[in-house]
């Protein structure tokens, strides 16, 4: 069955430090996969997709990701994070169905950003 | 700005009660689909309609149903409503029949509180 895995609820990092939310999927063909961002009282927002060609993908407010088919993963990293970082992550995977398609989501994983 | 728009943005009601939730899809888009989020369960997808149709149902109870009108805005009706039904609905839409490769787009939300 389809699925996607965010295995860290609850990340702290330090702003100015790295940052890496991992994903993993599960899926039978080549995947379409998704990073959503949820800032707190907002819906989500897009930042970026894979569809297919460079595995690694760069999205907005400088995150990028990369899709890792060996290891079925498409995980979120930024160099340097900023406090307005702090946010809910989701991951999601396109999936078919015949006609039922759909995104498969995460749980997320919640973002803190300390001062 | 999703460009896409839900009213209301809060709704406070009383168990039994039956409460509306509407949603207006970005100009262009003719899909929407209907998520509920909350603490215990995540963000569950509820059901899609393109273009007028009921296209893919997930984990929508049979006291909720929904509709996509003519001018593509859709409705969600949640009746008898329970304790539990308490949770932030969004709304979502994309340009074509949707799911595994376009990007949603989501709404802010309505968050339904049950009294």
């Amino acid at each position: 069955a389809q699925s996607v895995t965010q295995p860290d609820i609850h990340i702290t990092v330090s702003e100015g430090a790295s940052l890496e939310l991992r994903c993993n999927y599960s899926y039978g063909a080549t995947p379409y996969l998704f990073w959503y961002v949820q800032s707190p009282g907002q819906g989500l927002q897009l930042l970026l997709k894979y569809f297919s060609g460079d595995t690694l993908v760069q999205g907005i407010k400088g995150f990028e990701a990369e899709f890792k088919r060996s290891q079925s993963s498409f995980n979120l990293r930024k160099p340097s994070v900023h406090w307005s970082d702090a946010a809910e992550y989701f991951c999601a995977v396109g999936a078919d169905a015949g006609n039922n398609r759909k995104l498969i989501w995460g749980l997320g994983t919640s973002l803190a950003v300390n001062p | 700005d999703s460009g896409v728009t839900q009213t209301p943005k809060h709704l406070i009601t009383a168990t039994g009660q039956r409460v509306t939730l509407r949603c207006s899809p970005r100009s262009g888009d003719l899909s929407v689909y209907w998520y509920q989020q909350s603490l215990d369960q995540g963000l569950q997808f509820l059901i899609h309609y393109y273009n007028g149709e009921e296209r893919a149902k997930g984990n929508i109870l049979e006291r909720f149903s929904a509709q996509q009108f003519p001018d593509l805005h859709s409705e969600l009706n949640l009746s008898s409503l329970e304790l539990g039904d308490s949770a932030l609905y969004f709304c979502a839409s994309s340009v074509g029949l949707g799911g595994s490769d376009q990007p949603q787009h989501f709404g802010d939300g309505t968050r339904l509180s049950i009294l």
